[in-house]
């Protein structure tokens, strides 16, 4: 069973423009919720992560919101640059189940200049 | 400081043929992951270790057989490839903290069977 799940799975943004991921998760056990940001080719590699003790956290153009209650997380891309098209996958994980991470399905970013 | 490397990078295979992926990470960390990724379906865990010697299913481990002999390094085995094992296979490793869990990528084996 898909344990997180993401979309849109595609986003075309204008160059400048806010682009806005969501992610909803159905494991209450999750205490983790990292964003990876993964480019053509490369390996994923983490871009801003949040614990669910707090509701937002802010890196750069980079948020994310978390909402506990409704089991529902999104990642917001401030003044979208066109070096910023990738693909997106939120994930979740707990410490005390080896950490392992269950990603959403993914979205393609491409920010339009 | 390499960070998590894999070997090979690219390799076809033909139905039935085994082979052995090779993960390496320089970075002391205690926990190592496998995953595939396939399109449309994100990164799906395969096998995963929470030390040496130690491994442990993931949620799509049938056909995959995994091994950690040494910290540093976990191997994933395929016995007998099937047409749909076919993916981008990924390593990751953390840590192993409560407060880091930053899981670090390596750079993928793209794998093709025939």
């Amino acid at each position: 069973q898909q344990q997180v799940k993401q979309s849109p799975q595609s986003l075309i943004v204008q160059k400048g423009g806010i682009s806005i991921i969501n992610c909803a998760y159905e494991n209450t056990a999750f205490d983790y919720f990292p964003w990876y940001q993964q480019f053509p080719g490369k390996g994923p590699a983490l871009l801003i992560a949040i614990r669910p003790d707090v509701s937002e956290k802010k890196e750069g153009r980079f948020t994310i919101s978390f909402n506990k209650s409704a089991k529902q997380f999104s990642l917001h891309i401030m003044d979208s640059q066109p070096g910023d098209s990738a693909t997106y996958f939120c994930a979740a994980s707990s410490y005390n189940q080896g950490g392992k991470l269950i990603f959403g399905q993914g979205t393609e970013l491409s920010v339009k200049p | 400081n390499a960070g998590v490397t894999q070997t090979p990078k690219f390799r076809v295979l033909k139905t039935g043929q085994s082979m052995t992926l090779l993960c390496a990470q320089d970075m002391n960390h205690e926990y190592m992951y496998w995953y595939r990724q396939d399109p449309g379906m994100g990164l799906r865990l395969i096998h995963y270790s929470v030390g040496e010697g130690t491994t442990a299913k993931g949620e799509v481990p049938d056909g995959y057989n995994v091994s950690r002999l040494k910290k540093q390094n976990f191997l994933l085995g395929l016995e007998s490839a099937a047409p749909s094992q076919t993916s981008v296979y990924f390593c990751a490793s953390i840590l192993g903290t409560v407060t880091q869990e930053t899981q670090y990528f390596g750079p993928g084996t793209r794998l093709l069977v025939l």
